[in-house]
């Protein structure tokens, strides 16, 4: 039972234009959501986060957005650049399981010239 | 510099032959955590630790096992590996399991399993 869904493998976007990546939770215990990116032979690194109490989250070029009653979280990126090719992973912490993620399957993203 | 290691980075062995993949962090984290990354599935938790001597199963422990003896040291032990279990494997750690602690990772371990 997948608890956290990204239902775009991929996404093509062209340099310098807005990308969004979205992301549906199932679980209404989850308080905390993230977002990794993923080069190739690399670990996850952690991009942004967002809590549950919150609607919006910023830094730079890369916004989070959470809309809890549709269970429902977006990145935005903007501008895009060459170098945000990656698989993004979204992922979410539930409520009292300290520090426990549960990640969606991820979406490649390919920002061309 | 701060980070997570692993190693392995590249496995391949055969079924039924006992593999340790070892996971260590110099950041004195007290959280450790071991996942799997299979296609179309994203990252799978298998075992977690909160600290020394403290471990606990994930969502797919199966197969596997771990250890905690040092608060920098999390090695995961494949008994007697099986071919479902060739995967890309993920230590992680963080600062302690209080609230917005965000995970390192690891490079990764690419194993095959014959």
């Amino acid at each position: 039972d997948q608890q956290v869904k990204q239902n775009s493998p991929s996404l093509s976007v062209q340099e310098g234009r807005i990308s969004i990546l979205n992301c549906d939770y199932t679980n209404s215990m989850f308080d905390y959501f993230l977002w990794y990116k993923k080069y190739p032979a690399e670990g996850p690194t952690f991009l942004i986060s967002i809590s549950s109490i919150k609607d919006k989250n910023e830094d730079g070029r890369f916004t989070v957005f959470l809309n809890k009653s549709a269970k429902h979280l977006s990145l935005h990126i903007v501008p895009s650049q060459p170098g945000d090719s990656a698989v993004y992973f979204c992922a979410a912490r539930h409520t009292g399981t300290a520090s426990k993620l549960t990640f969606g399957t991820g979406t490649r993203l390919q920002v061309t010239l | 510099e701060a980070q997570v290691t692993q190693n392995p980075r590249y496995l391949i062995t055969v079924t039924g032959k006992k593999l340790t993949v070892t996971c260590s962090q110099n950041m004195n984290h007290e959280y450790m955590s071991w996942y799997r990354q299979d296609p179309g599935l994203g990252l799978r938790q298998i075992y977690y630790s909160m600290n020394v001597e403290v471990t606990d199963k994930g969502d797919v422990p199966e197969g596997y096992k771990v250890s905690r003896k040092e608060k920098r040291n999390f090695p995961l032990i494949l008994e007697s590996p099986s071919p479902n279990q060739t995967s890309l494997y993920f230590c992680a750690s963080s600062l302690g399991s209080g609230v917005f602690n965000e995970q390192f990772f690891g490079p990764g371990t690419r194993l095959t399993v014959l």
